[in-house]
C-alpha cells in the first residue's frame, strides 16, 4: 500500500519570503510519481508541480520547487517570493503512474501581507 | 477545453433519499476518477474508469456506491438510501492514460450535505 503524510497542518509565511512544506511518503513501487496539488478556498484542485521518481534533478516551476530525497522518502515543496494568491490547502499526492492518486491530510498555508 | 465540469456543484439531501452526480471529464481524456473528500482530509479514491470500463473500486465504496460511463465520456455517481456520513465533496479528475503526461485534472466537486 502507498501511504504520504503531511505533518504540518497549517502554515504560515509573511508575503515574499520562503516557505518549505514538508511530505514523506511510503510505496513499495519502483516507477512512481509524486505531486503537490493546490486547493484554494473553494475553488478546484490544481496541480502545481510533479516528480518522476526515476529523475534525479528536482523539479522546479517558477516559484515552485521540490527537494526529492529518494533514500529518505522525502518530497518537500518550497514556494519563493510568497504572494497572497498562493494561500491555499496544499496536498501532496503519490501514484504508479495512470492510477488512482494517493493523498495526504494537506497543509493550510496562510500568507501574512 | 473547457476543463471537467460537475453537476450539481451543491445537493442537499434528506438520509435515505438517492442522489446521483455527474461528470464530464476533458473530452479527450480516457480515464475518469471519482474521489471522495471530507473536511480537513485530503481526497480518498473511491473508483475509476478507462474509457468505460470500471477498472477498480475502493473498498470506501459501499455497496450502497454504484458508478458508471456508459458511452465512455461522461460518468455518473449515485448514493442510494444516503447515510449522514456520506456528507463531503465528491470529486472527478480525468487524465490520459499514455503520452508520459499522467496528469489529472479535477473539476470544482459536488458538495453532498444529508440531513
Amino acid at each position: 500500500a502507498q501511504t504520504v503524510t503531511q505533518s504540518q497542518p497549517e502554515m504560515s509565511v509573511q508575503e515574499a519570503e520562503t516557505v518549505t512544506l514538508s511530505c514523506t511518503y511510503d510505496t513499495s513501487e519502483s516507477d512512481y510519481y509524486l505531486f503537490w496539488y493546490k486547493q484554494p478556498p473553494s475553488r478546484q484542485m490544481i496541480l502545481v508541480i510533479r516528480q518522476e521518481a526515476y529523475k534525479q534533478q528536482n523539479a522546479t516551476e517558477n516559484r515552485f520547487s521540490v527537494n526529492f530525497q529518494k533514500a529518505a522518502k522525502s518530497f518537500s515543496l518550497k514556494i519563493s517570493d510568497s504572494q497572497l494568491g498562493d494561500a491555499a490547502m496544499y496536498f501532496c499526492a503519490l501514484n504508479s503512474g495512470n492510477t488512482p492518486l494517493v493523498f495526504g491530510k494537506g497543509t493550510r498555508l496562510s500568507v501574512i501581507a | 477545453d473547457t476543463g471537467v465540469s460537475q453537476d450539481p456543484r451543491h445537493k442537499i439531501t434528506k438520509r435515505g433519499q438517492n442522489v446521483t452526480f455527474r461528470c464530464d471529464p476533458i473530452s479527450e481524456h480516457n480515464r475518469l476518477y471519482w474521489y471522495r473528500q471530507t473536511l480537513g482530509q485530503g481526497p480518498e479514491f473511491l473508483t475509476y474508469f478507462q474509457n468505460e470500463a470500471q477498472l477498480e473500486k475502493s473498498r470506501l465504496l459501499s455497496d450502497r456506491f454504484s458508478a458508471e460511463r456508459p458511452k465512455g465520456s461522461f460518468s455518473t455517481l449515485e448514493i442510494q438510501r444516503t447515510e449522514q456520513g456520506d456528507s463531503a465533496m465528491y470529486l472527478c479528475a480525468s487524465s490520459f492514460s499514455s503520452g508520459g503526461n499522467y496528469e489529472q485534472y479535477f473539476g470544482p466537486g459536488t458538495r453532498l450535505t444529508v440531513t
